[in-house]
């Protein structure tokens, strides 16, 4: 089975450029999240779709970071304009439909480094 | 946030058992006991879930205290390519959707 696909998996960019992020869930899962990764901050959850709908992005740091889920085999997280605080490792996760306890599945993540 | 309580780092033999220790004293009845795994450079692995029973699958067992307020990840024989960092979350239960990551344990492998 082909699991949560991410895209580009390494990203380099200068400051000030925008970057999305692109993300496929695994087929027939209804929620999906975004979660960043940091040495300093761990891994922290940005935003949370279910049924293609934001539920919670309370962990968005600031308006220069959006998300979309136009339909259910796809999102993106946009940065605009991207600062260097912004290099991190981003994951896309999904959720199965009716499954037991909310167990996710991640992606292999998608590696930003802005300069 | 979920909190939970692991050892920075544990260290292993290869081929021999691994328990891997998680505190959790504020869990609730509906939050389940999540164990994901990260190697380096991936992102993280599921591993194992529970509730309040014992669970054993392909890759480990948890075993869950009584008062559920701890559990313990068993690897029964670790191999070079269990070092990764050990993650316990509990949620996830009912409406509880958020899974929140703490730093996890370190696990050095040993040849």
């Amino acid at each position: 089975d082909a699991g949560v696909i991410q895209s580009p998996r390494h990203e380099v960019t200068e400051m000030g450029q925008e970057v999305t992020l692109r993300c496929k869930p695994i087929s027939g899962h209804n929620s999906l999240f975004w979660y960043r990764q940091t040495m300093m901050r761990g891994l922290e959850l940005l935003i949370y779709f279910n049924n293609n709908v934001p539920i919670d992005d309370s962990g968005m740091p600031e308006d220069r970071f959006s998300a979309k889920m136009p339909n259910a085999s796809f999102s993106t997280l946009k940065i605009q304009p991207s600062e260097p605080r912004d290099s991190a490792v981003y994951f896309c996760a999904s959720r199965p439909t009716g499954g037991t306890g909310n167990t996710i599945y991640f992606g292999e993540g998608s590696w930003l480094t802005v300069v | 946030d979920a909190k939970t309580t692991q050892p920075n780092s544990m260290e292993s033999n290869e081929e021999e058992p691994v328990h891997l220790p998680c505190n959790h004293s504020t869990i609730s009845g509906t939050d389940y006991i999540h164990w994901y795994r990260q190697l380096p450079s991936q992102g993280p692995e599921y591993v194992i879930h529970g509730l309040t029973s014992n669970v054993n699958n392909r890759m480990a067992s948890l075993a869950i205290a009584e008062d559920r307020k701890s559990s313990t990840l068993i690897l029964h024989r670790a191999t070079l390519r269990d070092a990764a960092v050990y993650y316990c979350i509990f949620g996830g239960g009912g409406s509880n959707y958020k899974l929140t990551f703490g730093k996890g344990t370190l696990l050095t492998v040993n040849p």
